[in-house]
């Protein structure tokens, strides 16, 4: 069964840092971009980062860059997203999501269930 | 950046038609994906590509894209049908980046 599992999620103050982590299973890893979108507290969702098969290539939202760093283990079948200089406004829930084939641009069809990370003193 | 521009909220009676909407700036050249986020849940993609339907996605789902409008409509609607539904793009034009629509509430009658 194709299936993202999302973990490292929690609380942390502002200022601070977390990473998050992706497992991938299912598929080979090696072979798809990856994505992070997020969805704060009743909004919308918003794509936060994005990085392709090799890792080479990284690609970040305005309101993350130079803060965010996504990267990738393929040995591992793993994606990250290390979360420095955390404010309040990026608490949300974080999905890992794959798209449908290699094709970089092409629609999200598999998601993880989500991790939950809150920016509060 | 590229911005689609989404309806808050449709309502449809049970077993008509729901039409949501997307707009954006020449979006009939782009490929559009749609997304079905129920409560606590993870999206889940119903249309990609225009008009595309999945597997498993029922047939009572579908799309279209032309100009600045893209459309998803649900026919003979169900009550699991009631969800949050998003557009979705990839914009290269700026910065290579998935721009999501704004959401849309359909609430079924």
């Amino acid at each position: 069964e194709v299936q993202l599992l999302e973990s490292g999620g929690g609380l942390v103050q502002p200022g601070g840092s977390l990473r998050l982590s992706c497992a991938a299973s299912g598929f080979t890893f090696s072979s798809y971009a990856m994505s992070w979108v997020r969805q704060a507290p009743g909004k919308g969702l918003k794509w936060v980062s994005g990085i392709s098969t090799s890792g080479t290539g990284t690609y970040y939202a305005d309101s993350v860059k130079g803060r965010f760093t996504i990267s990738r283990d393929n040995s591992k079948n793993t994606l990250y997203l290390q979360m420095n200089s955390l404010r309040a406004e990026d608490t949300a829930v974080y999905y890992c999501a794959r798209p449908m084939t290699t094709v970089t641009d092409d629609a999200l069809d598999i998601w993880g269930q989500g991790t939950m990370v809150t920016v509060s003193s | 950046s590229y911005e689609l521009t989404q309806p808050l909220s449709v309502s449809v009676a049970l077993g008509q038609t729901a039409r949501i909407t997307c707009g954006g700036n020449n979006i009939g050249s782009k490929n559009v994906h749609w997304y079905q986020q129920k409560p606590g849940q993870a999206p889940v993609l119903v249309i990609y590509r225009d008009s595309n339907r999945p597997s498993g996605i029922p047939e009572r789902f579908s799309g279209s894209n032309s100009g600045n409008m893209a459309t998803l409509t649900i026919s003979r609607a169900q009550a699991g049908d009631e969800a949050d539904y998003y557009c979705q793009v990839w914009d290269s034009s700026t910065a290579s980046s998935y721009v999501f629509g704004t959401g849309t509430k359909v609430t079924v009658l």
